[in-house]
């Protein structure tokens, strides 16, 4: 177990709907990193908070927010849901943004 | 852009043979290379991960190679067992800026008994 770990587990949604995922990083890391997983894909880089402040981000539109707070959890906040984002939701946590990226469960989400 | 192609995409093999899985890289820039094990309904598991700084790296049964002038990497389980089972996928990064990881689209790996 790496001691990262996300809530809830699964969600549904309907399309237009907004939701949000948590994430706690493992003991000492102050990075978070997001990533969707599209079913039988690759991790799909999302951002990247480190001490609070978004330190880069892929190809995801402005709907896809997030936040990181003084203890180094992290939120990522989706809008308008669509069918499309359905998806694996992984958060993984490092050290100074530089570190090894150790994965969390993941939360499953359904845009029905 | 950037870009990790990885093959096979399923790999089925007998207990006790060996298994490898490829990578090939687009950033020249990328500098270290990650490997996870993905099991059903888990996150990605880290197995194993070399630096551009060498050449091949071996923790027991599991080995990584990386020839960065041909921007290829692989991964080599020896003496498989049913249990390595799982989605194995390869990452590419680079150690500065958002040090965001390139992900491989996967290998599925059945290890029949």
């Amino acid at each position: 177990e790496t001691g990262v770990t996300q809530s809830p587990t699964h969600l549904i949604k309907t399309r237009g709907q907004q939701v949000t995922l948590r994430c706690s990083s493992q003991s000492g890391h102050n990075t978070v990193s997001w990533y969707q997983q599209a079913l039988g894909q690759g991790p799909q880089f999302i951002f990247q908070y480190y001490r609070e402040e978004e330190n880069g981000r892929g190809n995801f539109p402005p709907r896809f927010s997030g936040l990181q707070f003084p203890n180094y959890s992290s939120e990522l906040n989706v809008n308008a849901l669509e069918l499309d984002d359905s998806a694996l939701y992984l958060c993984a946590s490092s050290l100074d943004g530089v570190g090894t990226q150790y994965f969390g469960p993941g939360t499953r989400l359904l845009v029905l | 852009g950037e870009n990790v192609e990885q093959h096979p995409s399923t790999l089925s093999v007998q207990e006790g043979d060996s298994a490898v899985i490829k990578c090939t890289y687009s950033d020249s820039a990328s500098n270290y290379f990650p490997w996870y094990k993905q099991e059903l309904g888990k996150g990605p598991q880290l197995i194993i991960d070399i630096r551009s700084n060498v050449g091949e790296k071996k923790d027991q049964r599991i080995a990584v190679t990386l020839n960065k002038t041909a921007k290829h990497f692989s991964l080599h389980i020896t003496e498989t067992q049913p249990e390595d089972s799982a989605v194995y996928f390869c990452a590419a990064t680079t150690t500065s800026g958002t040090y965001k990881y390139i992900f491989g689209t996967g290998t599925r790996l059945k290890v029949l008994a």
